[in-house]
């Protein structure tokens, strides 16, 4: 089993849609949780850290249930510009250390 | 620009060969973390690095594969005998306050 699992999507979804991604990952010793963007062929940015009460931050929400080991990250009012991958992103402690990456979910929004 | 850097942005190198991909973390950082990016796969994390020192290298491959992070100057990821699986987008990045910080990244390709 992949330590940080995410459908790889793609998601094609117009202009103005909500959408919403899920990662699990199975290492219950997991104290950070991050959703980072990356473009095509460009490098990770970091889009928001997941804390245990929920997190927004303008038209995106995270949200972390450590029961069921499941993240999740929603995206209202789609732009085109939102066209990415996301990756889903733990580290098993809280300090700084390595990060393990799902694969990613790609996102389309379209006209 | 007090960003990672990262050179060659793109490196072609025949099989048999070695590449040597080179990083400078953040101003005033003194450690950097190498990640590797197989063609549509997530990134994986190679080996953390502070200066004269591996820190971490559980991601390294057995063979053919070195880092190290000298006093002075970058860090320097060496693959000596490259092959075709070789060829994949290595990035390294800085971290801070939990977020890291990926520079534009490598793009080796074996031929």
């Amino acid at each position: 089993r992949k330590e940080v699992e995410q459908d790889p999507g793609p998601f094609n979804v117009p202009e103005g849609a909500t959408v919403a991604f899920n990662c699990t990952y199975s290492n219950s010793a997991s104290q950070s949780f991050f959703w980072y963007r990356q473009d095509c062929r460009k490098e990770p940015k970091l889009l928001m850290s997941v804390y245990s009460s929920g997190n927004e931050d303008g038209r995106f929400t995270a949200q972390l249930n450590r029961a069921s080991q499941y993240i999740s990250l929603l995206i209202r009012d789609s732009k085109l510009s939102d066209s990415a991958t996301y990756l889903c992103v733990v580290t098993p402690t809280g300090t700084a250390s390595k990060l393990t990456f799902g694969t990613g979910t790609r996102l389309q929004v379209t006209l | 620009n007090a960003g990672v850097m990262q050179n060659p942005r793109h490196l072609v190198r025949r099989r048999g060969q070695e590449a040597r991909l080179r990083c400078s973390p953040m101003k005033g950082h003194s450690h950097v973390y190498w990640y590797r990016q197989l063609p549509e796969e997530g990134l994986k994390f190679m080996v953390y690095l502070q200066k004269e020192n591996i820190i971490d290298e559980s991601g390294m491959p057995k063979e053919r594969f070195s880092a190290e992070f000298p006093k002075e100057g970058p860090s320097i990821l060496r693959i000596q005998q490259v092959v075709r699986g070789d060829s994949a987008a290595y990035f390294c990045a800085s971290q801070y306050l939990n977020e890291a910080f990926f520079g534009q990244g490598t793009r080796l390709t074996v031929v």
